[in-house]
């Protein structure tokens, strides 16, 4: 079966400072890896995702992610920390399932930058 | 292009109520989700329709809830009746298609709180 942990409930980091949030997945196959962004009252904005190829991956408003098969993590990083970028952050694999692909999300890491 | 359209924003209903939530997915796209966002918890998947068929509602309370896309556009949600646990966010989000790589764009969510 299919999982993603993100294993921090908050993280805490000062306006220019770099960022990370972390997410490690269990899926048999290859991953799809996904994260999204949840502003208040809002859905769910997607920022990057990893299918193949660089390890590497950039994404929305200067995010990018580093996808370890090794270490089955795809954390989210950021070289400076806005304040607008405070929200809650989703990890998620999508997965061969028996019938197709099916997604699972974390359960989301809040992140709060102080200016 | 406009973006996926969910309505109503919030509702309140007294549990054994009845309610139904429609979603409006962006032009074109063939596969269309129902999420539930329960406080704290990342998105769980109830179903999934390809054009108007179901891909996926493994996860879907059959007893009380129900989802049709029968022209393969729009969709409904239906909760009856509504229990207490059934307070959450409900997330429409949509696709392109089926693959692993495809990317799901989410509309703002249906607030539900039931009394």
């Amino acid at each position: 079966a299919q999982s993603v942990a993100q294993p921090e409930d908050q993280v805490n980091v000062a306006e220019g400072n770099p960022l990370t949030v972390k997410c490690t997945y269990s899926v048999s196959g290859n991953p799809y890896l996904f994260w999204y962004v949840q502003y208040p009252n809002r859905g769910l904005q997607f920022l990057l995702k990893y299918i193949t190829g660089d390890n590497l991956v950039k994404g929305s408003y200067g995010f990018e992610a580093e996808f370890n098969k090794s270490q089955t993590s795809f954390h989210l990083k950021k070289p400076s920390a806005l304040v607008s970028d405070s929200a809650l952050y989703f990890c998620a694999v999508r997965g061969r399932n028996t019938g197709g692909f099916k997604t699972i999300f974390g359960a989301g890491t809040r992140l709060f930058v102080k200016a | 292009e406009a973006g996926v359209a969910q309505s109503p924003r919030y509702k309140i209903i007294e549990k054994r109520q009845s309610v139904a939530f429609w979603c409006n997915p962006i032009s074109g796209h063939a596969t269309l989700y129902w999420y539930q966002q329960i406080l704290g918890q990342g998105p769980k998947l109830l179903i999934q329709f390809q054009n108007n068929g179901v891909v996926d509602d493994s996860q879907l309370p059959k007893d009380r809830f129900s989802a049709e896309r029968l022209k393969g556009v729009d969709s409904t949600l239906k909760i009856q009746p509504a229990k207490l646990e059934d307070s959450a966010v409900y997330l429409c989000a949509s696709s392109t298609g089926t693959g692993g790589q495809e990317t799901q764009y989410f509309g703002p969510g249906t607030r539900l709180l039931v009394l």
